[in-house]
């Protein structure tokens, strides 16, 4: 059963760095053609993409974080990564990792237990 | 603002039927993109309810059920039960993002 756990800091000051890392298992991040990518969900409030990156390679982004998010891989660990440069409070936020059911429009099929970020000074 | 419109709530009786709406345009449902539905729990991640317009992952009971026509989208729910009080989101792809990921703002149900 594939399973998925976000870790990182749960507390970040404004204009630093979001940094977190999904760990993967009971699967590979390499393998066939799902998307791999991050959902957050302000307090009290609706679920926003943030970006995906598939199997295959590529990596897409939502235009409203306005190129401060990159996703990355490191197939080594079977993990991937979100950086969220220049934080605000409105960066505040349940962070999850998430993988696609089957191929990229079929769906998100897994989702982690989400880490809540909270940034502040 | 989200891209796709849902109703803020809705409720019913247990054992009524409810029904949840979900409203795009021609660049998301209306361009014939999917649509998926989760299921959000009190405290818990989202869950997928329904793929693909239609279909349900296995284990998720036939209670529920998922239609599409045009640029809009709905989720029933049938004999409703107290467990099934949630927020539920509506989510499809939109292709002024690339086609990229879009989410309605989420429904709560409440079972009175």
């Amino acid at each position: 059963q594939l399973q998925l756990q976000e870790s990182g800091p749960r507390l970040v000051k404004p204009s630093e760095t979001l940094s977190l890392t999904c760990t993967v298992s009971g699967g590979s991040i390499s393998s066939s053609t799902y998307y791999w990518g991050w959902i957050r969900q302000p307090p009290e409030k609706g679920l926003e993409w943030v970006g995906s990156m598939l199997s295959t390679g590529g990596t897409y982004y939502n235009p409203s974080l306005r190129g401060r998010v990159t996703i990355s891989a490191d197939t080594s660990k079977n993990q991937f990564s979100l950086k969220l440069t220049s934080v605000t409070a409105a960066d505040t936020a349940l962070y999850y990792c998430v993988r696609s059911r089957g191929s990229v429009l079929s769906g998100i099929g897994y989702w982690g237990r989400g880490t809540l970020v909270t940034v502040s000074s | 603002q989200s891209v796709l419109s849902q109703p803020p709530s809705v409720s019913g009786a247990p054992g009524q039927r409810v029904t949840i709406s979900c409203t795009g345009s021609s660049s998301n449902i209306g361009a014939g993109y999917d649509v998926h539905w989760y299921q959000q729990l009190p405290g818990r991640a989202p869950k997928l309810l329904i793929y693909s317009d239609n279909n349900r992952p296995s284990g998720v009971p036939d209670r529920f059920s998922g239609s599409k026509s045009g640029t809009s989208a709905s989720l029933a729910l049938t004999g409703l039960q107290a467990e099934d009080e949630a927020d539920y989101y509506c989510q499809s792809y939109d292709n002024r993002m690339s086609g990229h990921l879009v989410f309605g703002g989420g429904t709560k149900l409440t079972v009175l």
